[in-house]
C-alpha cells in the first residue's frame, strides 16, 4: 500500500490569499487525485493530477481557482486561490498504484477568515 | 445518475456486530469500497469488492453486495470501541473516480 503525506496539516488563511498544499507519496503511483471534504459532508473529487500535463477537473472546479501540478510520479500540489470562507474544508490527496486500491493522505484542514 | 446513500448514525454495544448499509444507483459500478475516517484523520481503506462478487471476508469485516438491489453492506464482527468512526462507502464507475456516500457515524458504547 502507498503511504501519503500532506503539508501543511492545517492552516488559517485570510480572505483573498492563496494556500498551496503539498502531497508526497512514498512510492511511484499511476494516479493522483485531489478531493474536498466540506464540514460535516462527504468527499468530492476536485481533479485528477496528471504527470507533466494539465490536471483533469471535475464539473464545478476550474483551473484558475484550483491550479494543480504534478511534476513527477510521487509528488503533487494543489493551490486554492483567492480564498473565501466557503473554501474552508479539508483537502485530501489520494493515489492509486497498479491495483484498484486508492489510498488517502491525512488531509489539510483549511480555515478561511 | 450518481448517488450513494447511507444512514447517518449507528450505535452498537461493544462486542455486538455492526452492519452498515449503502445503496447506490449506477449499475455500471465496477468496484465498491469501504473507508474508515477517525476524528481529525484521513481515510483508511478497509476493503473493496469487485462488482462480480457477492461477498468478501477479511478478518472481522464482511462485505455483502446485492447487485440486483444495488445494495452494499459492511458487517463488523465483535465491534470494539476503536471501531468508532465514520464509515464511507464509495463506488467506482469510471476508472479511478470514486463517488462517496454521505458517511455513517458508528458509535460503540460499553
Amino acid at each position: 500500500s502507498a503511504v501519503i503525506s500532506q503539508k501543511p496539516s492545517r492552516d488559517i488563511c485570510q480572505r483573498g490569499t492563496s494556500l498551496t498544499i503539498q502531497c508526497q507519496v512514498d512510492s511511484q503511483v499511476t494516479m493522483m487525485f485531489w478531493y474536498r471534504q466540506q464540514p460535516g459532508q462527504s468527499l468530492t473529487l476536485i481533479a485528477t493530477a496528471n504527470q507533466g500535463s494539465e490536471a483533469t477537473y471535475e464539473s464545478g472546479f476550474v483551473i484558475d481557482k484550483f491550479p494543480i501540478s504534478r511534476p513527477n510520479l510521487t509528488f503533487s500540489t494543489l493551490t486554492v486561490s483567492n480564498l473565501s470562507p466557503e473554501d474552508s474544508s479539508i483537502y485530501l490527496c489520494s493515489a492509486r498504484d497498479w491495483t484498484y486500491e486508492q489510498y488517502f493522505g491525512p488531509g489539510t484542514r483549511l480555515t478561511v477568515t | 445518475g450518481e448517488d450513494v446513500e447511507q444512514s447517518l448514525f449507528l450505535s452498537v454495544r461493544e462486542g455486538d456486530s455492526s452492519v452498515i448499509n449503502c445503496t447506490y444507483t449506477d449499475s455500471s459500478s465496477t468496484y465498491l469500497y469501504w473507508y474508515k475516517q477517525e476524528p481529525g484523520a484521513g481515510l483508511q481503506l478497509l476493503t473493496y469488492i469487485f462488482s462480480n462478487m457477492d461477498m468478501k471476508q477479511d478478518q472481522r469485516l464482511t462485505v455483502l453486495l446485492n447487485k440486483k438491489d444495488k445494495h452494499l453492506s459492511l458487517r463488523i464482527a465483535d465491534t470494539q470501541t476503536g471501531d468508532s468512526a465514520i464509515y464511507f462507502c464509495a463506488e467506482s464507475i469510471v476508472p479511478d473516480k470514486l463517488i462517496f456516500g454521505t458517511g455513517t457515524r458508528l458509535q460503540v458504547f460499553p
